[in-house]
């Protein structure tokens, strides 16, 4: 099966723009999704597809796609948007039912 | 509105079998238009898409896990359920049960979620 990947941390200065990213040979073919998880909570979609975005999910949250690298971009970093972010997107490399999700970036805000 | 929620044991011993079932509120689990899926997240670590079913009972495995798990669908009572067998401590997780649509790749709606720990 094929494999997501993506930076561990990263950080934003408060307002500041911050890109996360996901990388992997199956997002040359598949669309990835994104999502926020707060400590002790559920994770929430927060961008899916080529432009979608989940009804009260703030504008500030973007995605793009380009090659094998999918990101979500963060315009103007809120405190609350401190999170662990996940990307999730098929298996380009076997059966394509098969789903599988990156380890995700651990957002600070600073 | 639309809703999910796990439920189950939250202690399971050793070699034992996990059981859980997610209820699903504010619609049908018939629809055509959506698989329902398993998702865990071990204590600390990332998520792990476990696996999904349609409610023709068709069902997709983590190929990781594919020898040991079973997802089932009771469209009359609304609900799908996961079977995980000879667990081991490395099974203690949070599960999720979410929605994904058939044409998509994405989970949305998702349950609270719900721990289950393997010890004796």
């Amino acid at each position: 099966s094929s494999e997501l990947t993506q930076d561990p941390a990263v950080s934003v200065a408060l307002g500041q723009t911050v890109k996360i990213t996901c990388q992997g040979d199956s997002l040359r073919s598949y669309f990835a999704s994104w999502y926020q998880q707060k400590p002790g909570q559920a994770p929430l979609l927060v961008f899916y597809g080529k432009n979608n975005r989940p009804s009260g999910i703030p504008d500030r949250f973007s995605g793009s796609s380009s090659g094998n690298t999918a990101s979500l971009t963060i315009t103007g970093a809120q405190a609350e948007d401190e999170a662990d972010y996940y990307c999730n997107s098929r298996d380009g490399s076997g059966d394509r039912l098969n789903l599988l999700f990156a380890g995700g970036t651990k957002l600070t805000v600073l | 509105q639309v809703q999910l929620q796990e439920s189950g044991p939250g202690l399971v011993k050793p070699s034992q079998t996990l059981s859980l079932t997610c209820s699903f509120s504010g619609g049908s689990i018939s629809s055509r238009d959506y698989y329902w899926s398993w998702i865990r997240q071990s204590p600390g670590k990332g998520l792990e898409w476990i696996g999904y079913i349609y409610y023709t009972g068709s069902a997709y495995y983590n190929p990781s896990l594919k020898t040991r798990v079973t997802i089932s669908v009771d469209t009359s009572k609304n609900q799908f359920s996961l079977r995980l067998n000879s667990v081991t401590a490395a099974d203690t997780a949070v599960y999720y049960c979410a929605r994904a649509p058939r044409l998509g790749n994405w989970f949305d709606p998702w349950g609270q979620g719900t721990l289950v720990t393997v010890s004796s």
